[in-house]
């Protein structure tokens, strides 16, 4: 099962609104990534934070990495029509192993209106 | 264009059948990943391969199986197929083998419907 809760499941907002969305864990990561993810496309690197407490900023997204290491967050300000997508978190397997494969959380639907 | 490519991009088939999916990834990456998404599980690593050899392995079922060849294109076989295996499987790469900044770049995915 998902290691990784993701809330909310979706946000229904105006043109130019913010958003918040975030991601929680009962295991710590040593990397939060987010992606984005549009209809018949595979998921898009968006931002990626490697230090507990890094605050990373992508045009109009910011993200950032919990000081517990078991939470991340993601803001998009003056959401616009084009920002319309599933937003993901993911992190590498919280185990000592080799290897990279990704967990990702359940996804953020974002619907925005002109 | 993340430079990963997969074929094809829609697959229609029936349960009991077998079908291979096609991986290429970004030139210059020896990682190939492959992932599963569908409704009720999200998206899932199955099985991670590097310079050939396989590198990781998750939740991927015994009918699944993959392989990379020695030009790192991966092809990804699924036999005896069940209605539940009815996805979007998606094809990743990155530079090496692994570690926490080895950025993981996604194809386009292929749709499979088992009827």
């Amino acid at each position: 099962g998902q290691q990784l809760n993701q809330s909310p499941q979706s946000m229904f907002i105006q043109e130019g609104e913010d958003v918040s969305m975030n991601c929680t864990s009962s295991s710590i990561f040593n990397t939060w990534l987010w992606y984005k993810q549009e209809p018949g496309e595979g998921p898009v690197l968006l931002i990626a934070l490697y230090k507990a407490g890094e605050l990373t900023s992508n045009g109009r997204l910011t993200a950032q990495f919990g000081i517990t290491r078991k939470d991340s967050f993601l803001n998009i300000s003056a959401s616009i029509p084009s920002d319309v997508g599933i937003y993901f978190c993911a992190g590498p397997f919280p185990r000592v192993y080799a290897g990279n494969m990704l967990t990702f959380g359940g996804g953020t639907r974002l619907m925005v209106k002109p | 264009d993340s430079g990963v490519t997969q074929t094809p991009k829609h697959l229609i088939t029936a349960t009991g059948q077998r079908v291979t999916l096609r991986c290429s990834p970004r030139s210059g990456d020896l990682s190939v990943y492959w992932y599963q998404q569908s409704l009720d599980q999200g998206l899932q690593f199955l099985i991670q391969y590097y310079n050939g050899e396989e590198r990781a392995k998750g939740n991927i079922l015994e009918r699944f199986s993959a392989q990379q060849f020695p030009d790192l294109h991966s092809e990804l076989n699924l036999s005896s197929l069940e209605l539940g295996d009815s996805a979007l499987y998606f094809c990743a790469s990155s530079r090496v083998r692994g570690g926490g900044t080895d950025t993981q770049y996604f194809g386009p995915g292929t749709r499979l419907t088992v009827l």
